[in-house]
């Protein structure tokens, strides 16, 4: 069975700040990890993925997440946090890229000015 | 940019009622995939569907659950007799074979009564 794990609730940054969401995963095989964003009322948006190649993946509205398969781990990061990125973020993986998605519990990023 | 949509955004119905929602995959998709959210959970896989069958259906996708694609654009979810616990978001999903990501619909808000 596949699992994903998100140890925060809830993440305070202040704008201009660098941010950190933290993921890790429980997969058999090679994992295909993905981060995706909701903000209220709306659906699930695809940020970022890393299936393979370098371990740090870069995506959308300048978010990127580091792969470290020891630490069996995918956190977003991104260097200078806007009021703007506050929402909820999920990590998810897969067993393969058509597979079923496997989500954590999200992790609210506040950010405030 | 092409995108997923759901229809409807919200339905309220009684116990025991089927409902139909229903989604737009983009158009080039092949693959079609149904999650569900309920209030304060996590989102969970309920079904991937191509080439007009099921690949992978999740524990919680039973017989009370059906999945059509009645026509070229069109990709359903079924719910023959609605139980209190099926209150939920749920989410459509498509992806094609090339970018194996899964691109979400806003969802429809299910309560049922």
């Amino acid at each position: 069975a596949q699992s994903v794990a998100q140890p925060e609730d809830q993440v305070n940054v202040a704008e201009g700040n660098p941010l950190t969401v933290k993921c890790t995963y429980s997969v058999s095989g090679n994992p295909y990890l993905f981060w995706y964003v909701q903000y209220p009322n709306r659906g699930l948006q695809f940020l970022l993925k890393y299936i393979t190649g370098d371990n740090l993946v870069k995506g959308s509205y300048g978010f990127e997440a580091e792969f470290n398969k020891s630490q069996t781990s995918f956190h977003l990061k991104k260097p200078s946090a806007l009021v703007s990125d506050s929402a909820l973020y999920f990590c998810a993986v897969s067993r393969g890229g058509r597979r079923a998605l496997t989500f954590g519990s999200g992790t609210r990023l506040q950010v405030q000015p | 940019e092409p995108e997923v949509t759901q229809t409807p955004s919200h339905q309220v119905t009684q116990m025991g009622q089927e409902v139909i929602l229903r989604c737009v995959p983009i158009s080039n998709h092949l693959y079609f995939y149904w999650y569900r959210q309920i209030l304060g959970q996590k989102v969970e896989f309920l079904v991937s569907f191509y080439n007009n069958e099921i690949s992978e259906k999740s524990e919680i996708f039973d017989d009370q659950f059906s999945v059509e694609r009645p026509d070229g654009s069109n990709f359903t979810l079924k719910i023959r007799s609605t139980k209190l616990e099926d209150s939920a978001m749920y989410f459509c999903a498509s992806l094609t074979e090339i970018q194996e990501t899964q691109y979400f619909g806003p969802g429809t808000r299910l309560l049922v009564l």
